[in-house]
């Protein structure tokens, strides 16, 4: 499978616990989209990498989430100290040299 | 501020029958727009995509249709078949900015 894949698929934690998620976008795309969904939205912009260089960040980003992409390949998506109101689906995107963007599975946090 | 919203929450079509899914954009600055298809528990899936020097595209089953006059955005998917039910969204994209979704249509497909 050569799409964008997402690790894990599921994670559910307590409130206050760290959670990181992995992202591996499709192998000749040069950038990387984290968004955020929640139930019956459309999925929200979060931060964007060009290569290894993040670009973008949105206001929903709060200090206590980071992103990295240490090599210009996979991504991970770190949140501290988790709240409920962090439930939702993490999604990644990747895109080459059209402005298209291929989203992977996603991986769906349950914070209790 | 600027959005993207849809005319329908949720439609439901006959088994064969067309369906047709509307957006509405109110940013007219943006020049590129993407479909996608959402089933349950997957990430959003690219459909078709259209820029807005065109009016129409075309793809396998789907067309979309772009009229700027009205910032109006369609998906028409042919004889659509059960596989089709999904929740549609449409994206706008502003030149330097990012990728604005809507909230999405949930197509039910009839047997």
């Amino acid at each position: 499978d050569t799409g964008v894949s997402q690790d894990p698929r599921h994670k559910i934690t307590k409130r206050g616990q760290n959670v990181t998620f992995r992202c591996d976008p499709i192998s000749e795309h040069n950038r990387l989209y984290w968004y955020r969904q929640t139930l019956g939205q459309g999925p929200e912009f979060l931060t964007y990498f060009q290569n290894e260089a993040q670009l973008e960040k949105s206001r929903l980003l709060s200090d206590r989430f980071s992103a990295e992409r240490p090599k210009g390949s996979f991504s991970t998506l770190e949140i501290q100290r988790t709240e409920q109101g962090d439930s939702a689906m993490y999604l990644c995107a990747s895109s080459g040299q059209g402005r298209e963007q291929y989203f992977g599975p996603g991986t769906r946090l349950t914070v209790t | 501020g600027e959005s993207v919203g849809l005319h329908l929450p949720t439609l439901s079509v006959q088994e064969g029958d067309n369906s047709i899914i509307n957006c509405a954009y109110s940013n007219s600055a943006s020049d590129y727009f993407i479909w996608y298809k959402q089933e349950s528990g997957k990430g959003p899936q690219f459909i078709i995509d259209i820029r807005s020097n065109m009016d129409k595209r075309q793809g396998q089953r789907v067309t979309v249709l772009l009229n700027k006059t009205v910032k109006h955005l369609s998906l028409q998917i042919a004889a659509t078949q059960p596989g089709d039910s999904a929740v549609y969204f449409c994206a706008e994209l502003v030149p330097g900015q990012n990728f604005v979704f809507g909230p999405g249509t949930r197509l039910s497909v009839l047997p």
